[in-house]
């Protein structure tokens, strides 16, 4: 059984601070990780992908993928109110389960100024 | 030039009935997903479709049948709604690498259905 384990917060920052949102993942083999970031009553849309072991950043966010730990994070640096939100971990596995991604129950993020 | 597109937006009904969601996308991605959100916001994979054909079926209710007429399309009609139906469903599409692995799934703006 594939399972993606976030903690469901609320994680709570005030604005400027560095946010740290955290997933684990139970089956080895895993090949693609994403983050989400889903506003209340929108879609989710895409944050960060990352592959390969090690940190990914873009702009404000980071990405850390360690698969001998099972672990991936995001950091969000210089937190905005617009960056609350719930943010959601999803990993890909493929081989026979192609296409599939299994998401996490999401982390709630709020940035208070 | 939006990507993924969903219509309707809004669906109220009540209960028996029978309604179809329309998934349409514009990024000439091979595979489209249907997912269902519940009120605890967790995201769960109903159906996907590669090249028009069904990869993944969930443990879903047989009153769920997708169908994908072309690469592009993919629709979902729900017969005999229930109220534990009333839920907000997303379609997604993606490009699935050919040696495992895939890239991102884009969310179309979602269904909220209203089971009354």
């Amino acid at each position: 059984q594939k399972e993606v384990e976030q903690n469901s917060g609320p994680l709570s920052v005030p604005e400027g601070a560095i946010a740290s949102l955290n997933c684990t993942y139970s089956d080895r083999g895993s090949q693609s990780f994403f983050w989400y970031r889903q506003y209340s009553g929108k879609s989710p849309e895409l944050i960060m992908s990352i592959y390969s072991n090690g940190d990914k950043e873009d702009g404000r966010f980071t990405a850390q993928l360690n698969k001998a730990s099972q672990y991936v994070s995001l950091l969000i640096r210089d937190s905005q109110p617009s960056d609350s939100a719930t943010y959601l971990c999803a990993v890909g596995w493929g081989g026979s389960t192609l296409g599939r991604l299994y998401f996490g129950r999401g982390t709630q993020l709020t940035v208070w100024p | 030039d939006t990507a993924v597109s969903q219509t309707p937006k809004y669906l109220v009904t009540q209960m028996g009935n029978d309604k179809s969601i329309k998934c349409e996308q514009n990024l000439g991605h091979d595979t489209m997903y249907w997912y269902k959100q519940d009120s605890k916001k967790f995201l769960k994979i109903m159906f996907s479709y590669n090249n028009k054909e069904l990869i993944i079926n969930e443990t879903v209710p047989n009153r769920f049948s997708p169908k994908s007429p072309d690469k592009a399309h993919l629709n979902l009609h729900i017969n005999s709604l229930e109220l534990g139906d009333s839920a907000v469903y997303f379609c997604a599409s993606s490009q699935v690498r050919a040696r495992g692995g895939q890239e991102t799934q884009y969310f179309g703006p979602g269904t909220r259905l209203l089971v009354l």
